[in-house]
């Protein structure tokens, strides 16, 4: 089981802010990092897989990206609006095994 | 396309009681995943099928934990008898294939409530 941390744990921002978060993972034997949207009493979004070492990904005022030397990859959210209010989970698939192994996440809200 | 259908969304029942959990996954996928995610936590890889092989069940409490896919295309997951920290949701995902480099689709999730 891989040790992936996410932070912070939790968010809350105004409306048109932008904000990022951080998600941390074992440099080594990296494969795969893959980024999900979980809104309230619906199912995970995939938003992101990401697999080479600067990597940069982008969808609509969310991006992405990727340090597998240092083993970390930063989500941005670029004017939050109050329907980006969800939790962002980060998950890390190794080349010592198929699982994905997800973080807490991070728990955003954006008021207006 | 059809996403990942699950089934039900709720369940209650008390300790010691048996429940089963449904996933109809999207066409054409080969490999489904389910995952248990309890409160506060990440969701964790309980198994996942390759057509109707499984390819990791290393998480999976097999005491009281079974799941199956028959023919390769829906799966159901047991627990017999259930235990309180088994309260959690239960989801299913599909992908294309099972390589990690392609995105996983999820079902809505099973609440499970044990009392």
């Amino acid at each position: 089981i891989l040790n992936v941390e996410q932070s912070p744990q939790s968010l809350h921002v105004q409306e048109g802010d932008s904000t990022n978060f951080t998600c941390s993972f074992p440099s080594s034997n990296f494969y795969a990092l893959h980024w999900y949207r979980w809104e309230t009493a619906k199912s995970p979004e995939a938003l992101f897989v990401m697999t080479l070492n600067g990597d940069e990904k982008k969808k609509g005022r969310i991006s992405a990206t990727l340090n597998t030397t240092e083993g970390y990859s930063y989500l941005y959210i670029k004017g939050s609006q109050p329907e980006d209010s969800a939790t962002y989970l980060c998950a890390l698939r190794s080349n010592s095994g198929y699982a994905l192994n997800f973080g807490k996440g991070t728990s955003l809200l954006v008021t207006p | 396309e059809a996403g990942v259908a699950q089934s039900p969304r709720y369940k209650i029942i008390e300790k010691r009681q048996s429940v089963a959990f449904w996933c109809n996954p999207i066409s054409g996928h080969a490999t489904l995943y389910w995952y248990q995610q309890i409160l506060g936590q990440g969701p964790k890889l309980l198994i996942q099928f390759q057509n109707n092989g499984v390819v990791d069940d290393s998480q999976l409490p097999k005491d009281r934990f079974s799941a199956e896919r028959l023919k390769g295309v829906d799966s159901t997951l047991k627990i017999q008898p259930a235990k309180l920290e088994d309260s959690a949701v239960y989801l299913c995902a599909s992908s294309l294939v099972g390589g990690g480099n392609q995105p996983q689709h999820f079902g809505d999730g099973t609440r499970l409530s044990i009392l």
